[in-house]
Parts: C-alpha cells; sequence; structure tokens
C-alpha cells in the first residue's frame, strides 16, 4: 500500500531564512505529488503538485519542490521564509482508486515555526 | 459560494448521539471527498462522490458512517451512536473533474465526542 512519510514533526526556522521540508512516498508507480499547507483553524490550501514532466515544480507563495524518483522523495523549500509562512505542512500522494477516482493519501505533516 | 463551505464549525455531542455534518461544494464541481483528520494526523480518505454516485466508500471507518449527497451537489456526512474515537476534524473538499483537477478544502467541521 502507498504511504508519506514526513520525518520532521516540528521545524523551527528564522525569519529570511531558507527551509526545506522532507516529504518520502512508498508507492510501486509515479505518483502524483502534493504539498499542502494548513493555517490553524483553515482547510488545506494546495501549494504545487507534480504529475509528470519537470521535476523541479513552482508553487504558489515563493514555494518549490523537487521530486526524485531514485530517492522516493518530494522535498519543499523555500529560499525565505515569512513570519506567515508558520502553519501545518502536508506532503500527499494521490491515486486512482479501484473505483476510477482520485484520492489523497497525506503524511502526519510538519509543523512549521517562525521566529523573529 | 465562493469556496467550500462546511457546517456547523464546532460540533459536541455526547457519546451514544448521531451527528449529522453538512458540506456545500463549490458550484459545479462534480467530485466531492470527504477526509478525517484526527488531532495531530494527516486526513484521511473516507468517501468520494461522482455528482450523486457514492462511488467510493472503502474508508468509512464502519457502518456508523454514512454519507449521501442525492442531488449531486450538498453532502451530509452522518454518524450514528458517536463514540470518543469518533473525535476529529471532519474535512470536505470538491473538485471539477476526477481528473487531474485541484481539490479544493472546507475549513473543516471539529467534532468533539463527550
Amino acid at each position: 500500500a502507498q504511504s508519506v512519510t514526513q520525518p520532521d514533526i516540528h521545524i523551527t526556522v528564522s525569519e529570511g531564512a531558507s527551509l526545506e521540508l522532507r516529504c518520502n512516498y512508498s508507492y510501486g508507480a509515479t505518483p502524483y505529488l502534493f504539498w499542502y499547507v494548513q493555517s490553524p483553524g483553515q482547510g488545506l490550501q494546495l501549494l504545487l503538485k507534480y504529475f509528470s514532466g519537470d521535476t523541479l515544480v513552482q508553487g504558489i507563495k515563493g514555494f518549490e519542490a523537487e521530486f526524485k524518483r531514485s530517492q522516493s522523495s518530494f522535498n519543499l523549500r523555500k529560499p525565505s521564509v515569512h513570519w506567515s509562512d508558520a502553519a501545518e505542512y502536508f506532503c500527499a500522494v494521490g491515486l486512482i482508486s479501484n473505483f476510477g477516482n482520485e484520492k489523497l493519501t497525506f503524511g502526519t505533516g510538519t509543523r512549521l515555526t517562525i521566529i523573529p | 459560494g465562493a469556496g467550500v463551505s462546511q457546517s456547523p464549525r464546532y460540533k459536541v455531542a455526547k457519546r451514544g448521539q448521531d451527528v449529522a455534518l453538512r458540506c456545500d461544494p463549490i458550484s459545479g464541481h462534480v467530485s466531492l471527498f470527504w477526509y478525517q483528520q484526527a488531532l495531530g494526523q494527516g486526513p484521511e480518505f473516507l468517501t468520494y462522490f461522482q455528482n450523486e454516485a457514492q462511488l467510493d466508500k472503502s474508508g468509512l471507518p464502519s457502518d456508523r458512517f454514512f454519507a449521501e449527497r442525492p442531488e449531486g451537489s450538498v453532502s451530509t456526512l452522518k454518524i450514528q451512536r458517536t463514540q470518543q474515537e469518533d473525535s476529529a476534524v471532519y474535512l470536505c473538499a470538491s473538485s471539477g473533474d476526477r481528473g487531474n483537477t485541484e481539490a479544493f478544502f472546507g475549513q473543516g467541521t471539529r467534532l468533539t465526542v463527550v
């Protein structure tokens, strides 16, 4: 069965510093890969997604992610974080189920804290 | 509305009580999903609708969970005889097609069973 691992439960970064959030997946074929952000009391917002093609994906809010098949990874990066980036970040794998629908399998999330 | 709307935002239920959670998807969206997010965890898939048809209910944890979308728009997730382990945030998402399109999530309903 597919799975998503986010090894870092909590990361603290200084404002203006660079950020990398790790994500590893387990799946037999090339999956669809997503990063979502969840602010307190809010729903999930899509940051970026990878389906095929260029392995470096650009997203909203200055985020990017790189798909590395050899490492089964899809790490999220941002060159300079802002205080407003403090939130919970979820990596997800999208698969087509036996019923024909796409469904997402999420990691357990990484909580990002920004310090001044 | 502009986004996916869920109500109520918060629900406290006594153990054994039945609850109904509502989801208003983005107008015209064909696909609708329900996810359950336990505290400190990522969301977990519950069920999927394509219009009014419930095509995938493989994630529903027990037969106490029931979802419907009778007219292909608003959906209701019902939980009968709630248990403490049902306490979670229930997220609804909709998308325009079952293909590679973005799913838009609502803010969720936080259910606390006491």
